[in-house]
């Protein structure tokens, strides 16, 4: 079966450090990857998605990158962290689109969220 | 573009009691549809999911879904709430965009089961 884990499940740093966020997914090949970012009392908003290695998406504007270095590991980084960049993210896998016998539907199967708070 | 409202932002409920979270979406077109719970400092956990055949839809931990195309909603439902079901929950619609389905997400309910 399929998992995703990601690491560290708690951070905190303060204003101007870096920050990497690693996740990895095992038992599927060639996923789509994600991550996503949830700010106190809002909803989920989409950071970065990889539908291959090196090839990543952006979908906001910020002080953050992603990395897709292995076909199942997904990364999330920034050079200097802000007070704004507190917050829960998530990564997520989904079935690569137009895989045979794949669920193509676009569902999400979710890690269990890294908590970064920035001082 | 496709988008999500769930109508309620919080909604309080006795233990026991029954409970609907309500969302629609925005487009009549085919769809494919989830619900997700989250419960505090965990990711996100598929509670149903709709993707073709009949419009009632059973999930996981009792909670049930109807998928109403003429009113482009898919709310959710469970017959009597317990406290381990105080958690967010939050509906999501599938979005083609050629070559690539991207999951747009609702604002999210908080449900809150007092006993």
């Amino acid at each position: 079966s399929q998992t995703i884990h990601q690491w560290p499940a708690t951070l905190v740093q303060p204003v101007g450090s870096p920050l990497s966020l690693e996740c990895t997914v095992e038992g599927t090949s060639n996923p789509n990857l994600y991550w996503y970012r949830q700010a106190a009392g809002r909803g989920l908003q989409l950071l970065f998605y990889s539908v291959g290695i090196g090839q990543i998406s952006s979908e906001v504007p910020q002080n953050l990158s992603a990395s897709r270095p292995q076909d199942r590991q997904f990364i999330l980084s920034s050079k200097k962290l802000l007070l704004s960049d507190s917050g829960f993210y998530l990564c997520a896998w989904s079935v690569l689109f137009g895989t045979s016998g794949g669920d193509n539907t676009g569902e999400l199967f979710f890690g269990e969220g890294s908590r970064l708070t920035v001082l | 573009a496709q988008s999500v409202t769930q109508l309620d932002s919080q909604v309080p409920v006795f233990e026991e009691a029954p409970v609907e979270l309500r969302c629609n979406y925005s487009s009549s077109v085919s769809v494919y549809l989830f619900w997700y719970v989250q419960y505090p400092n965990q990711g996100l956990q598929l509670l149903l999911k709709y993707l073709s055949g009949s419009t009632l839809v059973k999930g996981i931990n009792g909670f049930e879904a109807e998928f109403n195309k003429s009113q482009t909603s898919f709310h959710l439902r469970k017959p009597s709430v317990h406290i381990s079901d105080t958690a967010e929950y939050f509906c999501a619609v599938s979005e083609n965009l050629g070559g690539y389905n991207k999951l747009i997400f609702g604002a999210g309910t908080r449900l809150a089961v007092h006993p």
